[in-house]
């Protein structure tokens, strides 16, 4: 079956650590995204990628960092500079970004909480 | 900027409509509308371009008006399995360059 796998599902950090979520497709899509869900927020873009080795921030990227050495991954790095980084995170991706009119499959997110 | 949606919340009975609204501040390629249960991740619902096609799974509706800055979801004859919070994602005149910006949601609860 294809789709898209986030992991883990929850993560507990201390503060000032960086931690890594998990990212990986296997439905041959060229656009990946990252967002961040909080309670009363909606879904705020994180970064984006259009195709491998390539990708840009979105509107809330500061803190983070993300990479996409292969079409299927896109993992993202919470660092310690990101200030209030508990949150759910949920990683898409897309058969294409430019002139996109085709829909985006979510994975099932990643819950993490900073203690 | 994130489009607008309203009402935040509503609450409904089984079999009864609703309409969900998405404004935008400005012009829009198209707006994708997402549902998501608690905890789950959001499920595709329906895509509106700039020219009214429409392309979805189920059977809800959707407007874009002329104006091509808003968008209204409809759900008809309301299920339980409707409840939810439902997104819009609008993506600007200049087609998906900086993907998908959601609005913060509308919470509807279907009652039996």
């Amino acid at each position: 079956d294809g789709g898209i796998t986030q992991s883990p599902k929850y993560l507990f950090r201390k503060e000032g650590q960086n931690v890594t979520l998990s990212c990986e497709q296997n439905l041959n899509h060229d656009a990946m995204y990252w967002y961040r869900q909080d309670p009363g927020q909606g879904l705020r873009l994180i970064y984006y990628s259009q195709i491998v080795n390539d990708f840009q921030k979105g509107d809330i990227a500061e803190g983070y960092s993300v990479s996409r050495e292969k079409k299927e991954s896109f993992p993202l790095t919470v660092t310690s500079a990101q200030k209030n980084p508990t949150a759910f995170y949920l990683c898409a991706s897309s058969i294409n970004l430019l002139g996109l009119n085709t829909e985006a499959f979510f994975g099932q997110g990643t819950r993490l909480t900073v203690v | 900027q994130q489009p607008v949606q309203s009402p935040q919340a509503v609450i409904l009975r089984e079999g009864e409509d609703a309409v969900i609204n998405c404004s935008s501040s400005k012009a829009l390629y198209s707006v994708h509308w997402y549902r998501q249960k608690h905890g789950e991740a959001p499920v595709f619902l329906m895509i509106l371009l700039k020219g009214g096609e429409q392309k979805g799974h189920e059977k809800i509706s959707a407007s874009i008006k002329k104006k091509k800055q808003q968008s209204s979801l409809y759900l008809t004859a309301s299920q339980l399995s409707y409840s939810g919070t439902y997104f819009c994602g609008t993506e600007g005149a200049g087609g998906g360059a900086d993907g998908l910006t959601f609005g913060k949601g509308t919470h509807l609860i279907i009652q039996p």
